[in-house]
């Protein structure tokens, strides 16, 4: 069975920071490209940002609102991915989702980690 | 970036009729195999994270019932429910996975009328 179960998530200040971790089980992930995506509180889905898998290059792409903000990472030792936010801004208080795809296609869900960004 | 928009922003079906929902995006998502489209839908109930319907457009994901089908080419795309299920309300989203940034359509919410 599949499982990526997210943590890390909670209340931080605005300009403040906090890493999310995503712990993957049940399928290969050194052959996934691990990715997140975010939903604001009633609104829709939006992407935040991908890693390739390390014989793709291991590169990392990121969506525009967060690019210079957020860093992706992962361990294939422990079949984890990182998602390092800092500078956080209200706008990105969201459930954060963590995503496998392992043939471009969002396949992999976990179940979401909030992250809310408040004074 | 590719711009995906779904219509209609709602949706209201009697049980066990036909559900359809579009969804246009701003330039072609044809794989570079030029054989299929880089397009997805995804159901989400509410509390739940998204579940994966349909990628390639067309390609019901294993395990998703079979009244769910997915068509499309080019920039339009369709997402149907041939026969509406009580479990079957919920938002769905399509989803272009051509080139990053991925991009989602702004969701359609389905209702029983």
């Amino acid at each position: 069975e599949v499982q990526l179960v997210e943590s890390g998530g909670g209340l931080v200040k605005p300009g403040g920071s906090l890493r999310l971790s995503c712990a993957a089980s049940g399928f290969t992930f050194t052959n996934a490209w691990m990715n997140w995506v975010r939903q604001a509180p009633g609104k829709g889905l939006e992407w935040v940002g991908r890693i390739k898998r390390r014989t793709d290059g291991g590169t990392t792409d990121y969506a525009a609102p967060v690019k210079g903000r957020i860093t992706i990472s992962r361990d294939d030792s422990k079949n984890t991915v990182y998602l390092q936010m800092s500078s956080l801004k209200t706008e990105d208080t969201a459930v954060y989702y963590c995503v496998g795809a392992t043939t471009l296609v969002l396949g992999y869900w976990g179940q979401g980690t909030l992250v809310t960004v408040s004074s | 970036d590719i711009v995906m928009t779904q219509s209609p922003d709602s949706l209201a079906v009697s049980l066990g009729e036909r559900a359809t929902i579009s969804c246009k995006s701003s330039q072609s998502i044809l794989y570079r195999s030029g054989n299929k489209h880089s397009l997805a839908w995804f159901q989400q109930k509410p509390g739940q994270p998204p579940k994966l319907l349909i990628y390639w457009a067309s390609t019901r994901e294993s395990g998703v019932p079979d009244r769910f089908s997915g068509s499309g080419s080019g920039t339009d795309f369709t997402l149907t429910i041939s026969s509406l299920q009580a479990e079957d309300v919920a938002v769905y989203y399509c989803q272009q996975y051509d080139s990053t940034p991925y991009t989602f359509g702004q969701g359609t919410k389905l209702e029983i009328k």
